[in-house]
């Protein structure tokens, strides 16, 4: 089975500017969670969806919304970026939506704004 | 609000020598543990995980953990150390109400010297 992908590994923004991330999750899998990787902040949940629904949100301001499709790909997008949003954007999947459940993460998105 | 408290950001230790990795929780109600290992440019990838039953959980790579509720933790454990187990090491929480969705610890940056 094919892991967990992420469009595109590498992306250059300019403060202002808005992007948006792909991740395509485990064959089969329903369940899309977000993260965001910071060395000052460490690994912080965005929000999850499952079944093109949200159902779960992180701290995160308005800026950062996300959706999920009927085949479960999943895009994030983040608008007027700021110098604070260059982080690793790292995409998680897991077949069910539930504690406990494994999740398997992608090899994620390193976003930098200048 | 549950919470992952890493105990030292880096630990160096020698090849062939015990790793020990530690990690505290604080949850009001049982959670569930794992343990990610991230090499560089890479995403997390699973080592282990607790929900529920033997407290002693193996994991791949030789890696194994202890549940102790008692203590609140879940230490991360390796009898003789490889070179290649040089990486980034995060222990991580969820509960069965909050999805799939994990929070982290501060992470653990292992070297293994020759």
């Amino acid at each position: 089975k094919a892991g967990v992908t992420q469009t595109p590994r590498y992306l250059i923004k300019t403060r202002g500017q808005q992007v948006t991330l792909s991740c395509s999750p485990i064959s089969g899998h329903r369940s899309v969670s977000w993260y965001q990787q910071t060395p000052g902040q460490g690994l912080q949940f965005l929000f999850e969806y499952f079944s093109e629904t949200q159902r779960n949100k992180g701290n995160f301001p308005g800026r950062f919304s996300g959706r999920q499709f009927s085949n479960s790909r999943s895009e994030m997008n983040v608008s007027t970026l700021e110098l604070g949003d260059s982080a690793l954007y790292l995409c998680a999947s897991s077949s069910r939506l539930a504690g406990g459940n494994e999740q398997y993460f992608g090899p994620g998105t390193r976003l930098t704004v200048t | 609000a549950q919470s992952v408290t890493q105990l030292g950001s880096h630990v160096s230790v020698s090849e062939g020598a015990l790793v020990l990795l530690r990690c505290n929780y604080s949850s009001s109600v049982p959670p569930y543990l794992f343990w990610y290992v991230q090499y560089p440019n890479q995403g997390l990838q699973l080592l282990l995980k607790y929900t529920t039953g033997a407290t002693l959980v193996k994991g791949i790579n030789g890696f194994e953990a202890e549940f102790k509720k008692s203590e609140t933790s879940f230490h991360l454990t390796k009898p003789s150390a490889h070179m290649s187990d040089a990486a980034e090491y995060f222990c991580a929480v969820s509960k069965e109400t909050s999805g799939s969705r994990l929070t982290f610890g501060e992470g653990t940056q292992l070297t293994v010297n020759p």
